[in-house]
């Protein structure tokens, strides 16, 4: 069974720092580029990042809005994929999901997702 | 504020049709990059139910079909049924963003 489950998530005051997990299994994870995609409450779907394959060199790119605090690594040996997260702000808060990229190319879809995991970020 | 824009929310009888409109620009739909639509039941995770713009997964009810011109894309619901209440996203790519984006989504509700 394709597989994602996400871990790492809870509360953390502004200005700290967060590291989620995402556990891969049922499918080639080395050779999938993965995305984190995150949902504050109420609120629609919004891309944070995504890293691609070894054979595309572990590519990273970023949305605007966590560019320079976050960081998206993976330990293919491992089936994982990890989103650090610094300088946390409220804005932050939401649920963090991981998803599977379909194919090689930017623009393909997004096949599989995690359950999800809460970041709250409050003092 | 998304770069794709879809209308907050959208409403129909059973049985009836309504249609999902997903507007980009020149830097993502524009460029011929493929619409993919979501579909998410509250407190669950987004699902797959069209890949590149016209595609359904296997699965996917044939009441669902979707459609691409010029910088927009659209996603239709035929016989529109009491189970299709739910938020649906479209989801591009943007060359000048170097990265993927959303719809603000939209709610389907089945009057």
């Amino acid at each position: 069974e394709v597989q994602l489950v996400e871990s790492g998530g809870g509360l953390v005051q502004p200005g700290g720092s967060l590291k989620l997990s995402c556990a891969a299994s049922g499918f080639s994870f080395s050779g999938s580029a993965m995305h984190w995609v995150r949902q504050a409450s109420g609120k629609g779907l919004e891309w944070v990042g995504r890293i691609r394959s070894k054979a595309n060199s572990y590519t990273t790119a970023y949305a605007a809005s966590v560019k320079g605090r976050f960081t998206i690594s993976r330990d293919d040996s491992k089936n994982t994929a990890y989103l650090q997260m610094n300088s946390l702000e409220t804005k932050d808060t939401a649920v963090y999901y991981c998803s599977r990229q379909v194919g090689t190319t930017p623009h393909n879809w997004f096949d599989t997702w995690g359950q999800g995991t809460l970041v709250t970020v409050s003092s | 504020q998304s770069v794709l824009t879809q209308p907050p929310s959208v409403s129909g009888a059973p049985g009836q049709r309504v249609t999902i409109s997903c507007t980009g620009s020149s830097s993502n739909i524009g460029a011929g990059y493929d619409v993919h639509w979501y579909r998410q039941l509250p407190g669950t995770a987004p699902k797959l139910l069209i890949r590149g713009n016209t595609n359904r997964p296997s699965g996917v009810p044939d009441r669902f079909s979707g459609s691409k011109s010029g910088t927009s894309a659209s996603l239709a619901i035929t016989g529109l049924q009491a189970e299709d209440e739910a938020d649906y996203y479209c989801q591009s790519y943007d060359s000048s963003l170097s990265g993927s984006l959303f719809g603000g989504g939209t709610k389907v509700t089945v009057l």
